[in-house]
This record gives structure tokens, sequence and C-alpha cells, in this order.
């Protein structure tokens, strides 16, 4: 079955540096979100990405934060200059469609600790 | 501001025991509600959704759950657990209409004990 992949699967960095978690969607999906967990929260929603362009971002997704797709496959996630506070686990997911009612595939997730 | 709330933060039964995990929404619009599963070391995956139709809906591995509209309920049930299903259960919700972005409950940790 097909599976969305995301690497690396840890990543240390010092605050300040600049990250990119990467993810490649299920080959036929359209839309692409990024999620994140901060140790003992909830699961929140960042951003949702179609057609090369961002469809919805959430108040976390501040100007520190960018999608892109930089080409048919991979989906990445750049913090430019990271927090403390962006220590959290990173989950991509994707969908075939944008419809609310369309599962999301998640994949594993990206633990980011900002030291 | 719309939010999902479980109510249980970890549950722990006994192999056989039966299986309620609480969720509750706020929004008063239409929703679509979603559980997923989190086992040890693996991804979210889906147990099962609602969107329209039947209120009572069947998911993989044996799970069900009931969405009680004037509760603003779904909760996620299974009749006989088995120590497989220790995972961390998450509820979720999209507001129809929306391009599906996804607002999750804080998660239910199970435990079943062999």
């Amino acid at each position: 079955e097909p599976e969305v992949t995301q690497t690396p699967s840890h990543q240390v960095t010092q605050m300040g540096q600049e990250v990119i978690l990467r993810c490649v969607p299920i080959s036929n999906h359209l839309y692409f979100y990024w999620y994140r967990q901060i140790l003992g929260q909830k699961v929140e929603f960042l951003v949702s990405f179609y057609n090369n362009e961002i469809s919805e971002k959430s108040e976390i997704f501040d100007d520190q934060f960018s999608v892109e797709r930089p080409d048919g496959s991979n989906f990445t996630l750049k913090i430019r200059s990271t927090k403390l506070e962006d220590s959290a686990m990173y989950f991509c997911a994707s969908a075939w469609d944008r419809s609310s009612e369309e599962t999301q595939y998640f994949g594993p997730g990206t633990r980011l600790l900002v030291l | 501001a719309q939010s999902v709330s479980q109510h249980n933060h970890h549950v722990i039964l006994s192999e056989a025991a039966s299986l309620e995990l609480g969720c509750n929404y706020s929004y008063g619009g239409t929703v679509n509600l979603f559980w997923y599963v989190q086992y040890p070391g693996q991804h979210l995956q889906l147990l099962l959704k609602y969107f329209s139709g039947d209120p009572l809906v069947k998911g993989i591995k044996g799970f069900e759950a009931e969405f009680i509209k004037s509760k603003f309920s779904f909760n996620l049930r299974k009749p006989s657990v088995q120590w497989s299903d220790t995972a961390e259960y998450f509820c979720a919700v999209s507001r129809g209409g929306s391009q599906g972005n996804l607002i999750f409950g804080k998660g239910t940790k199970l435990s079943v004990k062999p």
C-alpha cells in the first residue's frame, strides 16, 4: 500500500538555524498538508497546499515558515530561523481531494529538537 | 473557535474488555468526523470516518463510532479489545465545505494488558 514518507526521522538543530523537513506524498495525491505536535499537546494544522500554492494556513504558520514542492515528488517545510518553541513532531499528510470528507494519509513524522 | 475534546488521557484495559473512548467537538455547522490511530512507532492511520448518512459507522479492526449530533459527540467503541489495540487514538474534525484541515483532540492512550 502506498505510504507518505518523511525525512529525516529526527533532527537536532541550534536555535536560529534553518531547517528543511522533507515529505514524499502518495504519488497520485494532489493536496498536501503539514501538521505539528508539540510534546504533550494536540496535533495542530499548519498549512495546506495545492497546485503550487498555499490553500490555507493557520496563525502558527508565520513568516518563519514556508512550503514548497520543488519537483514532482517532494513537499518541503522550511523553518527559516528556528526557535526553541519550534521543537515538535512535524507530520506531513496528503489527500487525493481537498474535500473535507477526504481521508488524509499521514507520514511517520519528523521529530525536531531545537537547542 | 472550533475545538475537539477527548476526555480520557490514558485508558488501561484487560484483553476482552469493552472500550469506549469519548470525543466531543464544538462547532455548530456541518462537520466531518474522524478517528485516527497511532500504533507504537508507526504513523497516524485512519480507523473510520463519518460525513453523512448512518450515524453509526464501522471501521477497521472491529471499531465503530456513533455520531450523536445533539450531543456533539463521536465516541469510539470496540466490544472486545486485544493486546494489539494498544495505541494512541485521536479524534479529529473538519468543517463541512472546508479544505479539509483537521482539528485534532489531544489523543487517548490505550494500554491493553494481555
